[in-house]
């Protein structure tokens, strides 16, 4: 019930292409949903996230959409660059699970050129 | 975002030994976590850290194997006793900030040979 399955495992985006990664969570308390990029031999850094109230929410390139009655939300990388080229989690917390979060298996997001 | 400083960055340690990872935040909170990341994997939480009180663990970890204090509302430390080369991967620690999220520290690269 604690898990959160993440999908595609590895994406390949042309420069200035659409990136969207999905996720899908199974405990219905979850009430946060962070999205976070990783480098190589860097700590995960915080994108962006949101709360079960609204469907969808915006930072720049990066929207996540979230459909709660499907248990599921997405990230979607507009315009992607090279620079974008990471590993991206999905996680979802909070609710009696406050202060843990529960990562996906993480997806490897390649932009060529 | 919260500052979280965690040191060493990374070392090679051998067999049967211990390694004490340290974790600074810029401001006091409440709870800190502690995360393994093993290689080309996602994260696992491994404890919560509260101050005044013992670390809750999750399943799968024992406070004899990964020992942590909580000393005061900035600073908490991870040991990883009686290392094996099952050890290796990447720790971290996270904080809860109101506004910012959980933010991670940069990661300690343990290497057990």
């Amino acid at each position: 019930q604690q898990q959160v399955k993440q999908s595609p495992q590895s994406l390949i985006v042309q420069k200035g292409g659409i990136s969207i990664i999905n996720c899908a969570y199974e405990n219905t308390a979850f009430d946060y949903f962070p999205w976070y990029q990783q480098f190589p031999g860097k700590g995960p850094a915080l994108l962006i996230a949101i709360r079960p109230d609204v469907s969808e929410k915006k930072e720049g390139r990066f929207t996540i959409s979230f459909n709660k009655s499907a248990k599921q939300f997405s990230l979607h990388i507009m315009d992607s660059q090279p620079g974008d080229s990471a590993t991206y989690f999905c996680a979802a917390g909070g609710g009696t699970s406050y202060g843990k979060l529960t990562f996906g298996q993480g997806t490897i997001l390649t932009v060529h050129p | 975002s919260a500052v979280i400083s965690q040191k060493p960055s990374r070392d090679i340690c051998q067999r049967g030994t211990s390694l004490t990872i340290q974790c600074q935040v810029d401001s006091q909170v409440t709870m800190m976590f502690w995360y393994r990341q093993q290689p080309g994997q996602s994260l696992t939480l491994i404890a919560t850290a509260n101050q005044g009180s013992e670390a809750t663990y999750e399943s799968g970890f024992v406070i004899d194997k990964f020992p942590i204090s909580r000393p005061n509302l900035t600073f908490s430390t991870l040991t990883v006793s009686n290392m094996s080369p099952e050890d290796s991967s990447i720790y971290l620690c996270s904080v809860d900030r109101v506004h910012y999220g959980y933010t991670f520290g940069s990661g300690t690269r343990l290497t057990v040979v």
